[in-house]
């Protein structure tokens, strides 16, 4: 079936340095990919996104890559602050007729002062 | 975000009781969605709707109905057939949920426990 893998679980960064998730998707049909910031006990926040006829798109800090070839999205943060520090997660849409978004397991990423 | 609201916020149940969490939209959204979200692991689709009067089953349905009697409105009940009902659960909705490049929104969140 579909399937979202994530990695790392788990990613602590100097502040200042780059943090760098990446994420497979298995249907090849796939064309939407969004990434979603959650914080402890709070609602997951879309942070940015990417379609498929693009491979790369930029805001500020944050960038998503896309190899649709090899079916690999990544999510890269530079200049890491400290309140970057949550859990990230990526997904995926599916071609099942309507909207259905698979989600990776999720990155915990923790930025130190 | 703002115009998805669920409640409550925090609720315990009791083994063989059946709860329902509420989740309401002010923002015309035609579908709506509910995600389980456990420690650690991503979300999973436990129903959608996509028009009123009509729902399906997601990857996890067992143990948990819904309905959609108006538009703005999909409340979930999780039933005593859910074995492990202790999660965080995750509304949500789009614009228009057929269609092609939408966002979701997600509510709050209500946290279920098992006591």
């Amino acid at each position: 079936g579909e399937n979202v893998e994530q990695h790392p679980s788990t990613l602590s960064v100097q502040e200042g340095d780059s943090a760098v998730i990446k994420c497979t998707y298995s249907d090849s049909a796939s064309n939407y990919f969004p990434w979603y910031k959650q914080e402890l006990g709070k609602r997951p926040q879309l942070i940015i996104d990417i379609r498929s006829n693009v491979g790369e798109k930029k805001d500020q800090r944050i960038a998503v890559t896309l190899n649709k070839t090899a079916k690999h999205f990544s999510l890269h943060i530079t200049e890491t602050q400290p309140e970057d520090s949550a859990v990230y997660f990526c997904a995926a849409r599916v071609n099942t007729g309507f909207q259905k978004l698979v989600f990776g397991t999720g990155t915990r990423l923790l930025v130190s002062p | 975000d703002g115009g998805i609201t669920q409640s409550p916020k925090y609720l315990f149940r009791k083994e063989g009781q059946n709860v329902t969490l509420s989740c309401e939209q002010n923002l015309n959204h035609d579908a709506m969605y509910w995600y389980r979200q456990d420690p650690g692991q991503g979300l999973r689709l436990i129903y959608y709707s996509q028009i009123v009067n009509d729902f399906q089953k997601g990857d996890i349905a067992e143990g948990y109905s819904v309905s959609r009697e108006k538009k703005e409105s999909f409340p979930l009940t999780v039933t005593s057939a859910q074995k492990n009902p202790t999660a965080f659960y995750l509304c949500a909705s789009t614009p228009q949920g057929a269609r092609s490049g939408n966002t979701i929104y997600f509510g709050e969140g209500s946290w279920l426990t098992v006591v």
